[in-house]
């Protein structure tokens, strides 16, 4: 079964441009999330996804992040202009997310932005 | 807030011994999961913990699960270089009604295993 696929891996930007990130979850996993890891430390939720709609951004910088989830598959993750704190890995997860399901989370492998 | 908090953050410790790390967390929660990270790489599962007293073994590794202490240890066993890694706790806070559910994780605990 293929798992969760992300790109670009490398981004390397200065501040005040844009970015995007690109994430293809696992096959029939309705829910899917964006988070961020800052170096050293644990990943910080951004926001869920539950089909296309959105379940909970209240974490997402909305004056510079965007994301969306059009047709409840693929999504994308903007920033937009980015800032140098901006500089983590992007992870994307998908879930079944189904009440009798365990609720674990698989992870892509992250997109590694640097903002200069 | 949720809190995770897990320690130590930093182990340093040698191959053959036992070690165990903690993790705590401030709110109810009946479902925790353990995370293996290695470096540039991507978070992989380890344990889905889903009820208080709940244990699972993987090799070398045991996780528990104490929700009325809010606990999950994490605990090596003998242990050998290619457990070193960062390994994260993380949280669920989802109700059975569904809703928002992404897990908050711990800061990570860096282990190293020396020859």
């Amino acid at each position: 079964e293929a798992g969760v696929a992300q790109s670009p891996r490398y981004k390397i930007i200065e501040k005040r441009q844009s970015v995007a990130f690109w994430c293809n979850p696992i096959s029939g996993h309705a829910t899917l999330y964006w988070y961020q890891q800052i170096l050293g430390q644990g990943p910080k939720l951004l926001i869920q996804f539950q089909n296309n709609g959105v379940v909970d951004d209240s974490q997402l910088p909305k004056d510079r992040f965007s994301a969306e989830r059009l047709k409840g598959v693929d999504s994308t993750l903007k920033i937009q202009p980015a800032k140098l704190e901006d500089s983590a890995v992007y992870l994307c997860a998908s879930s079944l997310r189904l009440t009798a399901n365990t609720g674990e989370l698989f992870f892509g492998e992250g997109s590694r932005l640097t903002v200069l | 807030e949720l809190k995770v908090e897990q320690n130590p953050l930093f182990l340093s410790m040698q191959e053959g011994k036992n070690y165990t790390i903690y993790c705590n967390y401030s709110t109810t929660s009946d479902r925790l999961y353990w995370y293996r990270q290695d470096p540039g790489k991507s978070l992989e599962s380890l344990f889905v913990l889903l009820s208080n007293g709940a244990v699972k073994q993987e090799g070398r590794l045991m996780a528990s699960l104490d929700t009325k202490a809010r606990l999950s240890t994490l605990h090596i066993t003998a242990a050998v270089h290619d457990l070193s890694a960062t390994y994260f706790c993380a949280v669920d806070t989802t109700d059975s009604g569904g809703g928002a559910d992404g897990l908050t994780f711990g800061k990570g605990t860096h282990l190293i295993i020396q020859p």
